[in-house]
């Protein structure tokens, strides 16, 4: 069974300040593990994802996100916000080839909002 | 690549009656996926295809959704006997096969308001 928990259900930055948006996944595997942004009545946007080799994989926009095996973990980060990033944010993990299913779980999602 | 589309964009209907929701994929894509996603929420899986079989369900999938997708290209979501609870967004996304490292591209969604 897989997993993921978004800590924060919103977090405010000024606008230029680092962005820190995090996400704590289980996975009985080796997981995938994604992050997407979803602007108001939109769908949702793939920003980046982690399968295997490098552990910080860089997105779109700027954000990248660090895998850490030992603390179960996928943040995001960008290093300095813009009025544009307000939106919300996703992270989902899905099991590999050697697991169940490909499916993705989602979290609840972290809604960020930037201030000027 | 004109990207995922979905239609109606919005739909309010009455309590009992039935909806039917449209979902174009990428042309050359041949996994299709529903999802449903209510308010603070993040999208929850209903159910999946590869071509014309439909291969996964998820439980959320009542006995009153019915997904069909004819000739390996466009999807169909339909809901009878609509209920309250089931006002919600709902995503389609698609992907192509070949490797689990596959993306889903995801259309705009529909948004069903059950009165």
């Amino acid at each position: 069974a897989q997993s993921v928990t978004q800590l924060g259900s919103h977090v405010s930055v000024s606008e230029g300040a680092l962005v820190l948006l995090r996400c704590n996944y289980s996975s009985s595997v080796p997981p995938y593990l994604f992050w997407y942004v979803q602007y108001p009545n939109q769908g949702l946007q793939l920003l980046l994802k982690y399968t295997t080799g490098a552990t910080l994989v860089k997105g779109i926009n700027g954000f990248e996100a660090e895998f850490k095996k030992s603390e179960t973990s996928f943040h995001l980060t960008k290093p300095s916000a813009h009025m544009s990033d307000a939106a919300e944010y996703f992270c989902a993990v899905s099991e590999g080839p050697s697991g169940g299913s490909y499916i993705p779980t989602f979290g609840r999602g972290t809604s960020l909002i930037v201030h000027p | 690549d004109t990207g995922v589309s979905q239609n109606p964009r919005h739909k309010i209907t009455k309590r009992g009656q039935n909806v039917t929701f449209r979902c174009d994929p990428i042309s050359e894509h041949n996994r299709l996926y529903w999802y449903r996603q209510t308010l603070g929420q993040g999208p929850e899986f209903l159910t999946y295809f590869q071509n014309e079989a439909q291969l996964e369900k998820s439980r959320l999938l009542s006995d009153r959704f019915s997904a069909e997708r004819p000739k390996g290209s466009f999807s169909t979501l339909e809901i009878q006997r609509t209920e309250q609870g089931d006002s919600a967004m709902y995503l389609c996304a698609s992907s192509s096969s070949g490797t689990f490292q596959e993306t889903q591209y995801f259309g705009p969604g529909t948004r069903l308001l059950v009165l």
